[in-house]
């Protein structure tokens, strides 16, 4: 079974710097999907990026983007110029793509425990 | 409709009564899955259907926990007698096509915080 581990439980960043959120996973798969969701107050889960293993560049979208680091099992969620709306949980995210392999459970996706982020005005 | 939607979005209940939860996806959205979420964790997967068909109920804690999708628009998470340990919320996704361990987007829905006394 996958196990995904976001170390950081709160992080803390001045309005308009950058933070990275890290994000590990164990997985004996070659071929997977990766995710980055926020949940804000209003807990809702929202989708910020996501990135495909056998894609070798690193997905962004406008201020979000990932640092993958196939060999070591890693993907960093960089958010550059920090905006008060930032603020939330930011959970990780791994989905098989053969669930052959991968037991029950293969099409759902396995979160990380999830890092707090707050906004410093 | 726009978004995925739940109901009830707040359920409080007495130890050992069963409780019904119903996720309405997006409209055209063929997969549908449930995930549990307790407080100060992320999500975790429960089960999951493609159409009306339950793919994979591995998630499930317990015989207690159902679910069920039977025209594959609508599902229904069942949970019968119900025990102060399933206080959580209950969050459900929908995603447009049935493509096993895909890429495909998964779209959650505001949940239901379930509170069982």
């Amino acid at each position: 079974a996958q196990t995904v581990t976001q170390s950081q439980p709160e992080m803390s960043v001045q309005e308009a710097e950058t933070v990275t959120l890290s994000c590990t996973y164990d997985t004996s798969e070659s071929d997977y999907y990766l995710f980055w969701y926020k949940q804000p107050p209003s807990r809702q889960m929202i989708l910020v990026i996501r990135q495909e293993a056998y894609k070798q560049q690193n997905a962004t979208e406008n201020r979000f983007s990932v640092n993958f680091q196939k060999a070591a099992k890693s993907f960093s969620l960089k958010i550059s110029d920090s905006q008060l709306g930032d603020a939330a949980m930011y959970f990780c995210a791994y989905r098989s793509v053969n669930s052959m392999y991968s037991g029950g459970g293969a099409d759902g996706l396995t979160f990380g425990k999830g890092t707090h982020l707050i906004i410093q005005p | 409709g726009a978004g995925v939607s739940q109901s009830p979005r707040y359920k409080v209940t007495k130890r050992g009564q069963d409780v019904a939860l119903r996720c309405d996806p997006i409209s055209g959205h063929v997969s549908l899955y449930w995930y549990r979420q307790a407080l100060g964790q992320g999500p975790e997967f429960l089960t999951y259907f493609n159409y009306e068909a339950q793919q994979d109920k591995s998630g499930l804690p317990n015989d207690r926990f159902s679910a069920e999708r039977p025209e594959g628009s609508i599902s229904t998470l069942t949970i019968q007698r119900t025990e102060q340990r399933d206080s959580a919320m209950y969050r459900c996704a929908s995603s447009l096509v049935p493509q096993r361990g895909g890429p495909d987007t998964q779209y959650f829905g505001p949940g239901t915080r379930l509170t069982v006394l």
